[in-house]
């Protein structure tokens, strides 16, 4: 089964620094890839999606963006982090063909703090 | 558009009590998923049951069991002699009408406290 590692596990940031988010894959090719965000105590909001290499799209228009260098990895990217962007953000996958039928598999997530 | 409703925001039962967590869905795919997603205090969401629109058969899990009723468009889950490890948040999801997932939809999660 597909195993999904992302890192780092926590982060604290200034307000306009830099982020970069991994989230790597295993155990599958060729998955459809998620970026979800959870503000504290909040449901989860789609962030971004890719089906292939080079492929994203993307759900709220923000400072925020992503990217697929390689099957199995998928980046999570802003030039300059407001104090908006803190929260939880989880990286998902699904496998297979007709995605919709397929469970999303999840992460264990990166804890942002913008200070 | 599809909407996942679960109106409970929190909910505290004292342990061996059995707990019902309730969601309501709106979509109008004739084919669509649904999803009960478990997230532990440590974050990580898990992956709990699938059912599809055309299987309304109820199911159980060991203390878990689910109840899909597509006239009234809910799939409610019942924990059974609730312990203290159930303590999480639970999400509901619906996916459908895509071949991408893009419109896999989460509730707003309901968070069960499970009182020793």
């Amino acid at each position: 089964s597909q195993t999904i590692h992302q890192w780092p596990a926590t982060l604290v940031q200034p307000v306009g620094s830099p982020l970069s988010l991994e989230c790597t894959v295993e155990g599958t090719s060729n998955p459809n890839l998620y970026w979800y965000r959870q503000a504290a105590g909040r449901g989860l909001q789609l962030l971004f999606y890719s089906v292939g290499i080079g492929q994203i799209s993307s759900e709220v228009p923000q400072n925020l963006s992503a990217s697929r260098p390689q099957d199995r990895q998928f980046i999570l990217s802003s030039k300059k982090l407001l104090l908006s962007d803190s929260g939880f953000y989880l990286c998902a996958c699904t496998i297979g063909t007709g995605n919709s039928n397929q469970p999303q598999h999840f992460g264990d997530g990166t804890r942002l703090s913008i200070l | 558009a599809q909407k996942v409703t679960q109106a409970q925001t929190e909910i505290s039962v004292v342990e061996k009590e059995d707990v019902t967590l309730d969601c309501v869905y709106e979509t109008r795919d004739t084919t669509y998923y649904l999803f009960w997603y478990k997230q532990p205090p440590s974050g990580e969401l898990v992956f709990l049951i699938r059912r599809n629109s055309f299987d309304e058969q109820n199911e159980i899990s060991g203390r878990y069991s689910w109840n899909f009723q597509k006239s009234t468009s809910s799939f409610n889950f019942t924990i059974t002699a609730s312990q203290v490890v159930d303590s999480a948040v639970y999400f509901c999801a619906l996916s459908g009408g895509d071949n991408y997932g893009q419109n896999f939809v989460f509730g707003p999660g309901t968070r069960l406290s499970v009182l020793p």
